[in-house]
């Protein structure tokens, strides 16, 4: 079945404690995005990834790092986390940059 | 740079009502133009999508778009609402061009349906 696989799928922590977010695609896709969802905000962009070795900010990367050394996985890595990174996050992929983008289940983080 | 406006936050229809979700977009270039549905505890899935060619685009769920260029418009339509449409919508814009370029989504409508 093809699918993005995100986990975990909830998670407290605290303030300062690094975490990563694994997000996993099995469709072969090249494009892969990190999202953070908040309510009145919708959607924003935080980083993407064109392909193996390829990432560029997105709308609001700061406090957020990724990396792409296989092109099935894209972890997002929270170096040093704060409350105002509580939020709930997608990964999605596609197989063409402004194509189709195909979502994980999400992520809810809580920042304590 | 691209946006998207979707005017309503939350939309309320009786079930068996016609469902108008709107979605207005500004693009320096012919733009792509989607439209994501998010179910609770769900991720978000393509209910539709405009490129080229044909601007009424029908999709999932008896679910439709009509882009209207002269507008700059991307509103969603369903005849006869269903319980089960009740979920959040987003409008998103692409300008299509294949480099680096990304989706912008619209904050989203929340869409009720009551008996």
């Amino acid at each position: 079945e093809a699918q993005v696989t995100q986990n975990p799928r909830y998670l407290i922590t605290v303030t300062g404690k690094k975490l990563t977010v694994t997000c996993s695609q099995n469709m072969n896709h090249e494009y892969m995005s990190w999202y953070r969802q908040d309510p009145g905000l919708g959607l924003r962009q935080i980083y993407y990834s064109m392909n193996v070795e390829v990432t560029d900010k997105g709308d609001v990367p700061e406090g957020y790092k990724v990396s792409r050394k296989e092109k099935r996985n894209f972890p997002l890595i929270l170096e040093s986390p704060s409350p105002n990174q509580t939020s709930l996050y997608f990964c999605a992929s596609s197989l063409w940059v402004s194509g189709e983008l195909f979502f994980g289940e999400g992520s809810r983080l809580t920042v304590l | 740079a691209q946006s998207v406006t979707q005017l309503g936050s939350h939309v309320s229809v009786s079930e068996g009502a016609l469902v108008l979700l709107r979605c207005n977009y500004s693009s320096s270039v012919p733009p792509y133009l989607f439209w994501y549905v998010q179910y609770p505890n769900q991720g978000l899935q393509l209910l539709l999508k405009y490129t080229t060619g044909a601007t009424l685009v029908k999709g999932i769920n008896g679910f439709e778009a009509e882009f209207k260029k002269s507008e700059t418009s991307f509103h969603l339509t369903k005849p006869s609402a269903h319980m089960s449409d009740a979920a959040e919508y987003f409008c998103a814009v692409s300008d299509g061009t294949g480099t680096a370029s990304k989706l912008t989504f619209g904050t989203g409508t929340r869409l009720q349906v009551t008996l």
